[in-house]
């Protein structure tokens, strides 16, 4: 099975850090992607990536960036942390073309509070 | 964008058969629809995909009518276990930047009551 680690379950941060949050799968998936999950909001994309230095915003990029450096690892980056971040944050990874036929698989989720 | 619309919480009696529905009627022609299941604090797993009729797999089985302006997940005798976040997903494939389109309903939370 494949398997999507993300690096930190719980994280604590102070408005104005840096924060970066790691996701790595171990299945040679082209893509992976982050959500965000909030309460009553359901799952938002955030970025995506398709290829190794390949990303596309999804719905609510502001406030984020990404890299893909090598290609079992994504990394989501909050330049300048706000309240308005605290969130969980789940990476997924999927195989083949970006598709919405590719089953996602996601990791168990990071847990930011920005205080 | 193929918005979706899905009941906010269901309640069932143990052993009985539950169907969740979902609507999405902006669903384009080459979308799919997956369903997930997400327990507290892990991450959604995959639960069933379809195109258009009826899929069936060891855990579920989707309904999707011929204009696939909805899609109803059936779960049949259901169990405590199954309580969770149910969320289909409609989405296509990506053909170029900001052209991709895959949105999550806002989930549908089963509780299962002994």
């Amino acid at each position: 099975d494949v398997k999507v680690t993300q690096s930190s379950r719980y994280l604590v941060k102070r408005t104005g850090e840096k924060v970066f949050l790691e996701c790595v799968q171990d299945m040679d998936h082209e893509n992976m992607f982050w959500y965000r999950q909030d309460p009553g909001l359901g799952l938002r994309l955030i970025y995506f990536s398709y290829d190794v230095k390949m990303k596309e915003k999804g719905d609510i990029p502001e406030g984020y960036s990404v890299s893909r450096e090598k290609k079992e690892r994504f990394s989501l980056i909050l330049e300048s942390a706000s309240t308005n971040q605290t969130s969980m944050y789940l990476c997924a990874s999927s195989l083949g073309p970006v598709s919405g036929a590719n089953v996602l698989t996601f990791g168990a989720g990071s847990r930011l509070t920005v205080l | 964008l193929a918005k979706t619309t899905q009941p906010i919480s269901m309640d069932s009696y143990e052993g009985q058969e539950v169907n969740i529905t979902c609507s999405h009627n902006n669903i384009a022609t080459n979308d799919y629809i997956t369903w997930y299941q997400q327990f507290p604090s892990q991450g959604p797993r995959f639960i069933i995909q379809g195109y258009k009729t009826k899929v069936t797999n060891e855990v579920a089985s989707l309904f999707i009518p011929a204009d696939r302006k909805s899609s109803t997940l059936s779960l049949p005798r259901v169990s405590l276990s199954d309580t969770a976040v149910y969320y289909c997903l409609v989405g296509d494939r990506y053909s170029g930047a900001g052209s991709y389109q895959l949105t999550f309903g806002k989930g549908t939370k089963l509780s299962v009551i002994p």
